[in-house]
């Protein structure tokens, strides 16, 4: 059962232009949740977060958009450059039991062309 | 913010035998992630290691198979036991030391059973 999916395992955007990376969920008791951007052969690196309570939150080049109703999130790379060329996670936080975890969708490969 | 430093980096082992992972944090943790990344796929959790307390592993992973240690609260092992060329993934240890709004990770141990 994925809770956290991330529907498009690739995406190429040409340099200068916007990347944009979605995420679904299925779990309505998700209240907080990230992204992150993986190079091979390392740990993934935080980008961005956003609580529940809000449907925007920006940094930088990166914005990040919640749409609770959809349980739907996607993140904004705005201008797209070549090293932004990663695979990008999204996370949910989950409170369970007196403790908490975090589910990770599956993953989309961006390459920024240039 | 946390540095995470884990070890080995990779390894390439035989099938049967067993490896344990270390991961050392910077600072005192409560709760420390073990995640799993088999080739192509999403970070899936393995356990949750708190100090002084029995791990809480997910649906699907076991103790016997993926014992963890967790002595204090800056350090813990993962060992892979028994391994097959199935258990050939990058394991991953990750922290939240300031709470729920970011997950840090070490740079992940690649290891590959022949």
């Amino acid at each position: 059962d994925q809770q956290v999916k991330q529907n498009s395992p690739s995406l190429s955007v040409q340099e200068g232009r916007i990347s944009i990376l979605n995420c679904d969920y299925t779990n309505s008791m998700f209240d907080y949740f990230l992204w992150y951007k993986k190079y091979p052969a390392e740990g993934p690196t935080f980008l961005i977060s956003i609580s529940s309570i809000k449907d925007k939150n920006e940094d930088g080049r990166f914005t990040v958009f919640l749409n609770k109703s959809a349980k739907h999130l996607s993140l904004h790379i705005v201008p797209s450059q070549p090293g932004d060329s990663a695979v990008y996670f999204c996370a949910a936080f989950l409170v369970r039991s007196g403790t908490y975890k975090y589910i990770f969708g599956t993953g989309t490969r961006l390459k920024v062309l240039a | 913010s946390a540095v995470i430093s884990q070890k080995p980096s990779r390894d390439i082992c035989q099938r049967g035998t067993s490896l344990t992972i270390q991961c050392q944090v910077d600072s005192q943790v409560t709760m420390m992630f073990w995640y799993r990344q088999q080739p192509g796929q999403s970070l899936t959790l393995i356990a949750t290691a708190n100090q002084g307390s029995e791990a809480t592993y997910e649906s699907g992973f076991v103790i016997d198979k993926f014992p963890i240690s967790r002595p204090n609260l800056t350090f813990s092992t993962l060992t892979v036991s028994n391994m097959s060329p199935e258990d050939s993934s990058i394991y991953l240890c990750s922290v939240a030391p300031g709470g729920k709004e970011k997950l840090f990770f070490g740079s992940g141990t690649q290891l590959s059973v022949l």
